[in-house]
């Protein structure tokens, strides 16, 4: 089956710098990327998704890069602000799964004023 | 339009006892999925649901745990027989397609087993 890894596990920035959370995927198979944001106590919320027929996204301070090829994918989220501190999940969803999605790890972020 | 809605948000149960949880999709949403997320975890799939119908349970332990999602009403995660280890987070979400689409996730059960 797919497998996710995700990295760095926690991850603190100075308020104003940029954050990136990098994964990988194994399955080539895969097609449809989604980063979740999840706040203590909540669930995850869907901040930004990514398909496999485009390399790039962005919705103004976050965007995700996808490398078909290298089979890995990045969240960046530029201008961080201490709203931003939470725990992001990336996932990976093979199109011959049934829609399962297959999560990473987890980063935490903290970010400092 | 309302998001996905769990009940209980918190469940204490002691162990042997049965835990239901709930969870009502988003309208138009026809597509549950059930994730369970240990502390300091992520998110593990469970189950896969669209109405009246199991599409996929590859990740559902083989005993003491069922799923359903009748024509009417919420989508049910039963534990029978609860042991310490079932202690977690519990997530549905919900679908509307199937396919490479996006899945939109409720707060969440926190099963504690004492």
């Amino acid at each position: 089956g797919e497998n996710v890894e995700q990295h760095p596990s926690t991850l603190s920035v100075q308020e104003g710098d940029s954050a990136v959370i990098k994964c990988t995927y194994s399955d080539s198979a895969s097609n449809y990327f989604p980063w979740y944001k999840q706040e203590l106590g909540k669930g995850p919320q869907l901040i930004i998704d990514i398909r496999s027929n485009v390399g790039e996204k962005k919705d103004q301070r976050i965007a995700v890069t996808l490398n078909k090829t290298a089979k890995h994918f990045s969240l960046h989220i530029t201008e961080t602000q201490p709203e931003d501190s939470a725990v992001y999940f990336c996932a990976a969803t093979p199109a011959n799964t049934g829609n399962q999605f297959y999560f990473g790890t987890g980063t935490s972020l903290t970010v400092i004023p | 339009n309302a998001g996905v809605m769990q009940n209980p948000r918190h469940l204490v149960r002691r162990r042997g006892q049965e835990a239901r949880l709930r969870c009502s999709p988003m309208k138009g949403h026809s597509h549950v999925y059930w994730y369970r997320q240990l502390p300091e975890e992520g998110l593990k799939f469970m189950v896969y649901l669209q109405k009246e119908n199991i599409i996929d349970e590859s990740g559902m332990p083989k005993e003491r745990f069922s799923a359903e999602f009748p024509k009417e009403g919420p989508s049910i995660l039963r534990i029978q027989q609860v042991v310490r280890g079932d202690s977690a987070a519990y997530f549905c979400a919900s679908s509307p397609l199937a396919g490479s689409d996006t899945q939109y996730f409720g707060p969440g059960t926190r099963l504690t087993v004492l």
